[in-house]
């Protein structure tokens, strides 16, 4: 079935460097890949997405890459600041007749040290 | 601002028991999801709705089931709860609408099956 692979699964970075979470799909008809982050004891909230007719998408310090030919997608967060501390979630949306059903990686923690 | 919200925060059962989890949207959604999220696996769909009425299985719908008598309101059930079934439970909604795929989260249920 579908699936989708999320590495690291735990990030540490220092405040002001940059950090990248990479996930992998294996539904060549995904055309929908959001990114999610859930603080501690909070729900998860979308922070970018990106769709398949679109190659990178940037939000201030964050972006997105897509690379449809090698079914994988990025999240890039540059200037890392201590409340970005939290578990990324990524996922995709395969073709499912209409339904719009995600899949999600297994989430990657990311601890940013001052 | 869409509102997705749960019954209970936390919640403690014993093994065998029936138990239900209520989620409840107000922003007239029609699909509404029931996921489960455990440590290293990331967000699992156990069952999916995309009409009053109507259900579709997830990925894990075993020993689950689901109830969607009012648009806005969506139920997890329990049959005969298992320790194995300890976890956290997320529910989410979103509206049939090409344009919009992102899924709103409620805030959680944490369930402990002594």
């Amino acid at each position: 079935g579908e699936n989708v692979e999320q590495h690291p699964s735990t990030l540490s970075v220092q405040e002001g460097d940059s950090a990248v979470i990479k996930c992998t799909y294996s539904d060549s008809a995904s055309n929908y890949f959001p990114w999610y982050k859930q603080e501690l004891g909070k729900r998860p909230q979308l922070i970018i997405d990106i769709r398949s007719n679109v190659g990178e998408k940037k939000d201030q310090r964050i972006a997105v890459t897509l690379n449809k030919t090698a079914k994988h997608f990025s999240l890039h967060i540059t200037e890392t600041q201590p409340e970005d501390s939290a578990v990324y979630f990524c996922a995709a949306s395969p073709f499912s007749g209409g339904y719009n059903k995600l899949i999600f990686g297994a989430g990657t923690r990311l601890a940013v040290h001052p | 601002d869409v509102k997705v919200t749960q019954s209970s925060r936390y919640l403690v059962k014993r093994t065998g028991e029936k138990v239900f989890l209520e989620c409840v949207q107000d922003m007239d959604h029609e699909n509404m999801f029931w996921y489960r999220q455990d440590p290293g696996l990331g967000l699992r769909l156990i069952y999916f709705s995309y009409d009053v009425k109507m259900k579709e299985k997830g990925d894990i719908p075993e020993g689950y089931s689901v109830s969607r008598e009012k648009k806005e309101r969506f139920s997890l059930i329990l049959e005969s709860a298992s320790t194995n079934q300890t976890s956290m439970y997320l529910c989410a909604s979103l509206p049939t609408n090409v344009e919009q795929e992102t899924q709103y989260f409620g805030p959680g249920t944490r369930l402990l099956v002594l």
